[in-house]
This record gives C-alpha cells, structure tokens and sequence, in this order.
C-alpha cells in the first residue's frame, strides 16, 4: 500500500463549490505538507503543519484552507472555488529526525474548477 | 529568497546513453539540501537522489549521480543507461537546513527515445 495516498485522485467541480481534498499518510511523520503544481510553474506551497497543533501559510494560502485531524491526516478546504484554482495538488510529509527533512509525496489530485 | 533554475525545458536522450539535467539555485545559506525529483506521466512525484551541502562527495543512486558544485550554485543529474521508464520531467528543488519550505525550479521534459 502507498505511504501518503490522496483523495479524490481527480475532481471536476463549479465555481462557488466547497470542496475538500484529503490526505492521509503511513509513513508515521509529524510534517505535512499541500502543494499545488501549475503548468509551467513548478510547485508551490499553500499550508504545512509541523504537528496536529501547528498549521502554517505557505506561500500561496490565499482561498485555501486546512485542517489537522489527526498525524496521519490532513485535509485542503477551498471553501469557494474558482477556475483558477484548477490545478494538480500534492500532499507531503516528511520527518524532521531526517537530516535532510526529505519531502515524500502522495500520488497528487487533479482539480478542475469550470 | 532561494531560487531554482532548470535552463531546458525539453531534452531527449538514446535509450542506453547518458545525459545531464542542469540545475542552477541562488541561496546566500551555507547549509542546505538538494533534491532531484521525477514525475512521470503517471504525475507522482517520486525521490531520485538527494545531497547536502556540507558534503563534498557527490550522491549516487543506482544509475543515477549528481555533480555538485557548491561554487558555482549548480546540482546537475547525470542519469546513465538511460531507460525508457526515465521519461518524465524531472524537478530540481532546494531547501535550507532548519527550513521547511522546498523550492522548486520549473522542470525539464526528459524523453528516452527507444
């Protein structure tokens, strides 16, 4: 089984919808992470949460929203989407007693907002 | 602010012969880690070989090796034996020690061509 899996893999939705992406993880790591990829643009943070207590705006939070229920979970919220908000997300983790804190990343979900 | 920068956008490589994916980054930290990362059609994004800073010999993974030169800001992947199942795009990304926020550059298409 993968160690971070994502839900739903992919999504077509209408402008104003509430929508959440889930994420959940195995791999027993306190930090998570949601990313957005864009073509041409790379990816790009939106939150990360270093614990179930601590939730951090990334570089892109605007229209975003999380949630930390639990280690193994963390959920991305866009209360109301817009179409250019279609993108493909990705959830990470990572372990801070890794030197490196290396990122591990779930299979990513595509959104389409029309 | 760190940056990434990956000048080709497209490259194509023999299947069985050897290339290189550049990487240039832009950080005035003296500590940091380097990742190279794959993204296959499949769009997961999956580890390839990762570096730190402070070590002067290069990483190798397999078929995979990376030529670090700490001078110049440069991270390069050398991928030999190249197969057809190394197509995909690859993502260079850094971050500084202590930190939590990966930056990407913005990819280069790597196509193996039988």
């Amino acid at each position: 089984d993968a160690d971070v899996t994502q839900t739903p893999r992919n999504r077509i939705t209408k402008t104003g919808k509430r929508i959440m992406l889930e994420c959940s993880q195995t791999k027993g790591h306190d930090r998570m992470y949601w990313y957005r990829q864009d073509p041409g643009l790379g990816l790009r943070l939106i939150y990360y949460s270093f614990d179930v207590k601590d939730i951090n705006k990334g570089e892109i939070s605007d229209g975003y929203s999380v949630s930390r229920q639990a280690q193994a979970k963390f959920s991305l919220s866009l209360e109301s989407a817009i179409p250019n908000q279609t993108a493909l997300y990705f959830c990470a983790t990572s372990d801070p007693l890794d030197a490196l804190d290396t990122q591990y990343f779930g299979p990513g979900t595509r959104l389409t907002v029309l | 602010a760190q940056t990434v920068t990956q000048s080709q956008p497209e490259m194509s490589v023999q299947e069985a012969e050897t290339v290189t994916l550049s990487c240039t980054y832009d950080t005035s930290e003296n500590n940091y880690y380097l990742f190279w990362y794959k993204q296959p059609p499949s769009r997961q994004m999956i580890l390839v070989i990762r570096q730190e800073a402070y070590k002067q010999q290069n990483a190798t993974e397999n078929r995979f090796s990376v030529n670090f030169q700490k001078a110049a800001k440069s991270f390069s992947l050398k991928i030999s034996d190249s197969q057809l199942g190394d197509t995909a795009m690859y993502f260079c990304a850094f971050t500084g020690a202590g930190s939590y926020q990966l930056t990407f550059g913005k990819g280069t298409k790597l196509s193996v061509i039988p």
